[in-house]
């Protein structure tokens, strides 16, 4: 099984709005990643956990905020985003030693 | 600087013969190189990888081949089906540090026709 799940499907929100995105996997996989892609163009990575630690931050707004609460799951949480943050956010997870990326369908975003 | 480049946006083919995907990589620290496709408004699907110590790798109709000494990597895909249509990326991390983080190229979409 090398299944990534990734909710909502689609979201719409404000400028001023709060949401957040998630993912899970069980695949015991003890890297978790965020990446962002715009239309025509490749994945952005944006965020890395590796043991449930935060080892990578690609120089990312502070309106994102990552959690990762255990080995299984991810959220992103979103707050004060601009319309520019419009784009598919995709979570991606590989075994600790492993470099395999495993993608999730991920959540459109669109922010109005 | 474009460290992996997909040179071909495009790529036609008939069904039954076969498809052949390029990418080329400037970074000498890439050690391992991964060939994901995707739909549109789907995440990447990934389908094959090849460390940089061998020089090809088979599951089934996907082949990898890589030449490190061009910095080329090739995916071949025998027989192409209608079903393969969509857009491949290549990716390659290097080791250590640096080997979560993955370098896309622009991707090549590729149109099996029936």
């Amino acid at each position: 099984d090398t299944e990534v799940t990734q909710t909502p499907k689609h979201l719409v929100m404000g400028m001023t709005n709060k949401k957040s995105l998630k993912c899970e996997q069980h695949m015991g996989h003890r890297a978790m990643y965020w990446y962002k892609q715009k239309a025509k163009k490749p994945p952005e990575l944006m965020f890395v956990y590796s043991y449930e630690k935060l080892s990578i931050n690609e120089s990312v707004p502070s309106r994102f905020s990552p959690e990762c609460p255990n080995s299984s799951l991810l959220n992103l949480h979103l707050h004060a985003l601009q319309p520019e943050d419009s784009a598919l956010y995709l979570c991606a997870s590989s075994s600790g030693g492993g470099r395999d990326q495993y993608f999730g369908p991920g959540t459109r975003l669109t922010v109005t | 600087d474009q460290q992996v480049k997909q040179n071909s946006p495009s790529l036609s083919v008939q069904e039954g013969r076969i498809s052949i995907l390029n990418c080329d990589y400037t970074n000498s620290m890439f050690d391992y190189f991964l060939w994901y496709k995707k739909y549109p408004a789907e995440g990447p699907t990934f389908l094959i990888s090849i460390s940089s110590i061998k020089d090809k790798n088979e599951d089934g109709r996907f082949t990898v081949f890589l030449n490190k000494s061009a910095k080329h990597l090739s995916l071949h895909i025998v027989p192409s089906q209608p079903g393969d249509s969509a857009v491949y990326f290549c990716a390659a991390s290097a080791q250590g540090a640096g080997s979560y983080q993955l370098t896309f190229g622009k991707g090549t979409k590729l149109s099996v026709i029936p």
